[in-house]
């Protein structure tokens, strides 16, 4: 089955400094790569997704890059702001065949110095 | 609120006993996920319907836990003779494939959990 590395599983930066999560996947079927974010206590939040035949995506602060062939994909965060303090999960699925589960990462946990 | 919707929110139990947790989706979701959080690690998958048919089922899913889905709307886990190890949050999500050019993206929108203690 697939399997989803995380790395690192702490990261502590300055606010408005970037921060960069790293994860890579094993199956190389899997097409669809959504991040998500949970704050303590709630529930996790979608906040981007990628499909394999993108190999970047940006909305505002956060960005997504995907290496096919190296099976690794990452999440940036510029300007970094106290409120996205929070651990944050990468996911891997093949979201148009059978195997629509995803498959989480350990998880980041990003604090953000104000 | 029209966000997944989950129930009870927090339940504690005694090692042996049974519990139903209740999940109901996004209205018109028809792909219905349960996940198990424990503490510090990622959600794992469980189990997955379609409509009411469960069309994927994890090894996790042990012959103590039981998903269903009967018409297709909110789905209830059961789980018997619960053991310490059980102790975790259970997740639920909803999706509902959406049409992007060639593909979809079946975005998966998850609920609060039930956090399970068993003592």
């Amino acid at each position: 089955g697939e399997n989803v590395e995380q790395h690192p599983s702490t990261l502590s930066v300055q606010e408005g400094d970037s921060a960069v999560i790293k994860c890579t996947y094993s199956d190389s079927a899997s097409n669809y790569f959504p991040w998500y974010k949970q704050e303590l206590g709630k529930r996790p939040q979608l906040i981007i997704d990628i499909r394999s035949n993108v190999g970047e995506k940006k909305d505002q602060r956060i960005a997504v890059t995907l290496n096919k062939t190296a099976k690794h994909f990452s999440l940036h965060i510029t300007e970094t702001q106290p409120e996205d303090s929070a651990v944050y999960f990468c996911a891997a699925s093949m979201a148009d065949t059978g195997r629509r589960a995803l498959t989480f990462g350990s998880g980041t946990r990003l604090q953000v110095q104000p | 609120d029209t966000g997944v919707s989950q129930n009870p929110r927090h339940k504690i139990t005694k090692r042996g006993q049974n519990v139903t947790f209740r999940c109901d989706p996004i209205s018109e979701h028809n792909r219905l996920y349960w996940y198990r959080q424990t503490l510090g690690q990622g959600p794992e998958f469980l189990t997955y319907f379609q409509n009411e048919a469960q069309l994927e089922k994890s090894r996790l899913l042990s012959d103590r836990f039981s998903a269903e889905r009967p018409k297709g709307s909110f789905s209830t886990l059961e789980i018997q003779r619960t053991e310490q190890g059980d102790s975790a949050m259970y997740l639920c999500a909803s999706s509902c494939p959406t049409p992007s050019g060639r593909s979809s993206t079946d975005t998966q929108y998850f609920g609060p959990g039930t956090r399970l203690t068993v003592l």
